[in-house]
């Protein structure tokens, strides 16, 4: 299994602002994903987050306004860009295990509000 | 990615058998039915995946049917901590490191009541 944390767990920000979240895993991992949750809703997959290139972005999801960095396998960040109040979500971090299910296991999420 | 449904909604009784539906008319040969569920104010977790056979393991089975258009999650004995949203998600595999992403759909709410 891994154990997934993500800082910050929640924040109020303005607009305008960017907030960068933080992912640590306690494995190196070969995968990492970025999810977003918007009230009420399911989940969407922002971007893959590769060790060593650029992230690879779902439709509809931008680098300039979500840049990703990975700096090694253990380690990943996620800035939300000049943020406006329609970002308020909760930011999810995901990474694919190595067993032999596949699974993927999820961070506990950073939940942010936009003023 | 093939489209899975679900109910939106779902009840139980504490203890009871759950049997939670899901049709994917549109699967592929290397696509895995996966099932997720996700505990309020938590990430999603595993519960169970499958290919072909039916599948049980501590927290669940997994029916699925022979022309594998359509599957079911087992809860055999519901407890209150089961309440949660759970996803069927097909995901392909292609080999290797080769997976297919994780897509969620909007999954069914299950309330348990006791």
């Amino acid at each position: 299994s891994a154990v997934i944390s993500q800082k910050p767990s929640r924040d109020i920000c303005q607009r305008g602002t960017s907030l960068t979240i933080q992912c640590q895993v306690d494995s190196q991992v070969t995968m990492m994903f970025w999810y977003r949750q918007q009230p009420g809703q399911s989940l969407t997959l922002i971007a893959t987050a590769n060790q060593g290139s650029e992230a690879t972005y779902e439709s509809g999801f931008v680098i300039d306004k979500f840049p990703i960095s990975r700096p090694n396998l253990t380690f990943s960040t996620l800035t939300v860009s000049n943020m406006s109040p329609e970002d308020s979500s909760i930011y999810l971090c995901s990474v694919l295990g190595d067993s032999y299910y596949n699974e993927q296991f999820f961070g506990p999420g950073t939940r942010l509000t936009v003023l | 990615d093939a489209k899975t449904t679900q109910p939106n909604s779902m009840e139980s009784n504490e203890e009871e058998p759950v049997h939670l539906p899901c049709n994917h008319s549109t699967i592929s040969g290397t696509d895995y039915i996966h099932w997720y569920r996700q505990l309020p104010s938590q990430g999603p977790e595993y519960v169970i995946h499958g290919l072909t056979s039916n599948v049980n393991n501590r927290m669940a089975s997994l029916a699925i049917a022979e022309d594998r258009k359509s599957s079911t999650l087992i809860l055999h004995r519901a407890t209150l901590r089961d309440a949660a949203v759970y996803y069927c998600i097909l995901r392909g595999y292609a080999g290797g490191t080769s997976y297919g992403k994780l897509t969620f759909g909007q999954g069914t709410i299950l309330t348990v009541h006791p």
